[in-house]
């Protein structure tokens, strides 16, 4: 059993790219959500999903697109990738789309803009 | 007011000895809430639950004060082991929010 595998583990990109953080859970979770993490700021939510076909913001969402087409996957899109957007990327699953259940994580994406 | 707000670490706290830390969240109509270790560039992990009546899991016990809307954990004979970064989460509107966590480093 993966749990929640995230591709990949670190990338480097030049300001003004656009990339694809990969997220993929295999315990049929419906809930999925994705987080950054910088040095005392703790985790602050991106983007989440409750289920295939629905997506919405979360506390930073900008500069950032997501789409969940199937309930295995919730891919992160960064748009025009800028300083300020480097830091790790966590991606979760949680099988209560309410959120009252805790979350599963992946292991991350560093990820560094130049 | 941040929503969850935690102990400023970092704390250094000699092995065997008993640990606590305090969480306080904003929102009074959260129903869950947890406790996750992280350690150093890894991804966070469920410690435990917390539960209304209190609970308990090992070394670990956890606290839920509802009136004055604050979370604790308490480890007792803590192990070098121990030493990570403890997130307090809650719950709230579809989604968790994470406290900047404590540190916490056990000395031999």
């Amino acid at each position: 059993n993966a749990g929640v595998t995230q591709t990949p583990k670190f990338q480097v990109l030049k300001t003004g790219q656009s990339m694809t953080l990969q997220c993929a859970q295999d315990m049929n979770h419906e809930y999925m959500s994705w987080y950054r993490q910088d040095p005392g700021m703790g985790l602050r939510l991106i983007h989440y999903s409750v289920g295939a076909g629905i997506t919405d913001q979360g506390e930073v969402p900008n500069g950032y697109n997501v789409s969940r087409s199937t309930t295995e996957d919730f891919p992160l899109r960064l748009l025009s990738a800028a300083p300020s957007q480097t830091s790790v990327y966590f991606c979760a699953s949680s099988p209560d789309p309410g959120g009252n259940q805790p979350q599963h994580f992946g292991d991350g994406t560093r990820l560094s803009i130049l | 007011r941040k929503e969850v707000e935690q102990d400023p670490g970092p704390f250094n706290v000699p092995e065997g000895a008993t640990v606590a830390f305090n969480c306080t969240y904003s929102n009074s109509a959260s129903q869950s809430f947890f406790w996750y270790r992280q350690d150093c560039r890894k991804e966070p992990k469920l410690l435990m639950s917390v539960y209304s009546s209190g609970n308990e899991d090992g070394r670990f016990t956890a606290q839920l004060n509802r009136a004055s809307q604050y979370i604790s954990l308490l480890i007792r004979d803590s192990k070098l082991s121990d030493s990570a970064t403890y997130l307090c989460v809650v719950n709230g509107n579809e989604k968790l929010t994470f406290g900047t966590g404590t540190r916490l480093t056990i000395i031999p």
